[in-house]
């Protein structure tokens, strides 16, 4: 079946534009993540949905950065006023369980860079 | 709070010898841990994961990863390299127990010599 897909692949944007990327899970997971893979800071929790509680936001760097989760299905992660240090992969994961631990699949990932 | 180290930032082996990826880890509970696998220009792919049944787990592509508590160890071990093996792999920890919230190692790059 299809996994979890992100758009676009690839972004450039200008320091102080905002961004979004888009995060479509695998149909059926209840649980959504976001992480940023960066040179130097290695790969990051940002935020996690799970069904219809409240997002556990406490990966997110700085009050820049905000997501949405709409329907319990497609995700946004919202930049703001980019910066330089923003420039990372930014990977969405969803997770079904598995036993009684979720497995996270991972999408190819947002290749943000911010000039 | 939950920690991984992968011990070695850069690993290279020839073909058809046995590969060893170190990782050590640190958690307030009995943890879940992953080893993931990813290749250049491709996503993150799970090769195993150890949810306190067998402390020998096997994964994909004939890869394993022994859990030993009194080491907090979680090694990643293959006994023969192939030239497809090279990739980054991730050594990681949940942050609770339903392994959600993941914290990552640094992870190791392995090369793999015809």
């Amino acid at each position: 079946g299809a996994g979890v897909s992100q758009s676009p692949s690839n972004k450039v944007t200008e320091k102080g534009k905002d961004v979004e990327l888009r995060c479509d899970p695998i149909s059926g997971h209840t649980a959504l993540y976001w992480y940023r893979q960066s040179l130097g800071q290695g790969l990051e929790f940002l935020i996690y949905f799970q069904g219809n509680s409240a997002p556990d936001k406490s990966g997110l760097p700085s009050d820049r950065f905000s997501a949405e989760r709409t329907g319990g299905s497609v995700s946004t992660l919202t930049i703001q006023r980019t910066q330089q240090e923003d420039s990372a992969v930014y990977l969405c994961a969803s997770s079904s369980r598995t036993g009684t631990t979720d497995t996270q699949y991972f999408g190819p990932g947002t290749r943000l860079t911010v000039l | 709070a939950q920690s991984v180290t992968q011990l070695d930032s850069h690993v290279s082996v020839s073909e058809g010898t046995p590969v060893l990826l170190r990782c050590n880890y640190s958690s307030s509970y009995s943890p879940s841990l992953f080893w993931y696998v990813q290749h250049p220009n491709k996503g993150l792919q799970l090769l195993l994961k150890y949810t306190s049944a067998a402390t020998l787990v096997k994964g994909i592509n004939g890869f394993e990863a022994e859990f030993k508590k009194s080491e907090t160890s979680f090694h990643l071990t293959k006994p023969s390299a192939h030239m497809s093996d090279a990739a980054e792999y991730f050594c990681v920890v949940s942050r609770d127990n339903a392994g959600n919230m993941l914290t990552f190692g640094g992870g190791t790059r392995l090369m793999v010599k015809p």
